[in-house]
This record gives structure tokens, sequence and C-alpha cells, in this order.
């Protein structure tokens, strides 16, 4: 049974530094063709995705937000972890890690979703 | 950057059949896939690889694709389908992930 739980604060104020960690279960980061993404929404509107990281270390950003965003993975804690730099109000949004199966597809999808963390960035 | 495009929403009577559409130029190299996402909720893939149904999803969601157009068809409607539907997909260079905008199913 796979899962995955997102962690970090609450609350972050404009200009720092968000970190989020991933914890999931059910899996291995070290099986070939596994990833693991994160995905943001804003409250009311659409999803949109921010990274990627596979199996072999290989990591994909979305293009619009390259410049802000890390994505790392400890494969011995079962851990991902996205950093997103100077944060804005706009930023605030929901923020989801989910499962991405082997497949042949680069991108590929995702097919179990943490349950999201709400992250609200404000003074 | 590479947009997919769906209709902001799409209402049904119940028992009637729902089509939701997402149009992007690359879709005919890459694979779509579908998410249902009820309020509060994360979401749920209900179709991959244009048409391939997860286990567990009803027999009555249905995926296809011509050109540059995927579809998710929703036969004999019911009440608990209401939902906001996000296809997804990849860039031409099949690399970056990308979601369309979402659409509201009304079943009225």
């Amino acid at each position: 049974q796979i899962t995955l739980k997102e962690s970090g604060p609450t609350l972050v104020k404009p200009t720092q530094t968000l970190t989020l960690t991933c914890t999931f279960s059910g899996f291995s980061l070290s099986t070939s063709g596994v990833g693991v993404g994160w995905i943001r929404q804003p409250p009311g509107k659409a999803l949109e995705w921010l990274a990627l990281i596979y199996w072999n270390d290989d990591k994909r950003y979305s293009p619009s937000l390259k410049s802000r965003l890390t994505i790392t993975k400890d494969t011995s804690k079962n851990q991902v972890v996205l950093t997103m730099t100077n944060m804005d109000p706009v930023d605030t949004a929901t923020y989801y890690c989910a499962h991405r199966p082997a497949g042949i597809a680069v991108a590929g999808h995702f097919d179990y979703w943490g349950q999201g963390t709400l992250v609200t960035v404000s003074s | 950057s590479y947009e997919l495009t769906q209709p902001p929403s799409v209402s049904v009577s119940p028992g009637q059949t729902a089509r939701i559409t997402c149009s992007g130029d690359a879709l005919p190299k890459q694979y779509a896939y579908w998410y249902q996402q009820k309020p509060g909720q994360a979401p749920v893939l209900v179709i991959y690889k244009d048409s391939e149904r997860p286990s567990g999803i009803p027999e009555r969601f249905s995926g296809s694709s011509s050109g540059t157009t995927v579809t998710l068809t929703i036969s004999g409607v019911q009440a608990e389908d209401e939902a906001d539907y996000y296809c997804q997909s990849a860039d031409s260079s099949g690399t970056s992930v990308v979601f369309g905008g979402g659409t509201k199913l009304t079943v009225l």
C-alpha cells in the first residue's frame, strides 16, 4: 500500500524560502522507473506541476519556476524534499507530493497522492 | 509554454453521458491522463495512457484520443461524479508535466 504525506510550515513570510518534505511508504525510490513529484493548487484554482525526481536522481522542473525550485531525495529515509525560494503571496497554495509509477513515458503521471498541505504566504 | 485547454464547465443530468475534452498540440505524441478531484480532497487518477482505467475506477469512466484532442467520457453519470476533472500530459519533448485548467462537472 503506497502512502505519501507532506509536511512543512503552514505559514511563511514573503521572500522566505519554503522547505517541504514528502515522506512515503509502500515503494522505494531506488526502484527503476519510479519517481516522486510535487504539484500545487492555489485556492480555487487549477493544479500546477512543480518538480519531479526519478529513481536515478534525474530531476525535472517546471520551466516557469525552475530558478526557484530544488528537489532532492533521501532514499534511506523514504523522503523527498522540495525547496522554493523567494516566496510571494501568489505562492499560497495546497502543495501535494505524488508517486510517479515506472513506465515508458518520460514524464508519466501520478497514481498516488498525499493529502496535501496548505501553505500561506503572508507577512 | 505548452498548455492544455479544457472547457471550464460541463453540465449533465443524472444517467446522461458527460464528455470533457482536452486539447493540446503535443497530444498526438504524448499520453494523456485524467484526474478527478472532489472538494477538499486530493486528485484521483481515473484514466491513464489515454484510455486505460486503473483498478477500482468504475467502468463508466473511459478515455479516447483523436489528433490534438483527448476526451474523458462518463457514461450514466451519477451524482457522486460531480467534481473537477483535470487532464495531464507532457510537452513535446516529454520532459515537462502539464495540467489542463480543469473542468467542473455539474450533475443537474
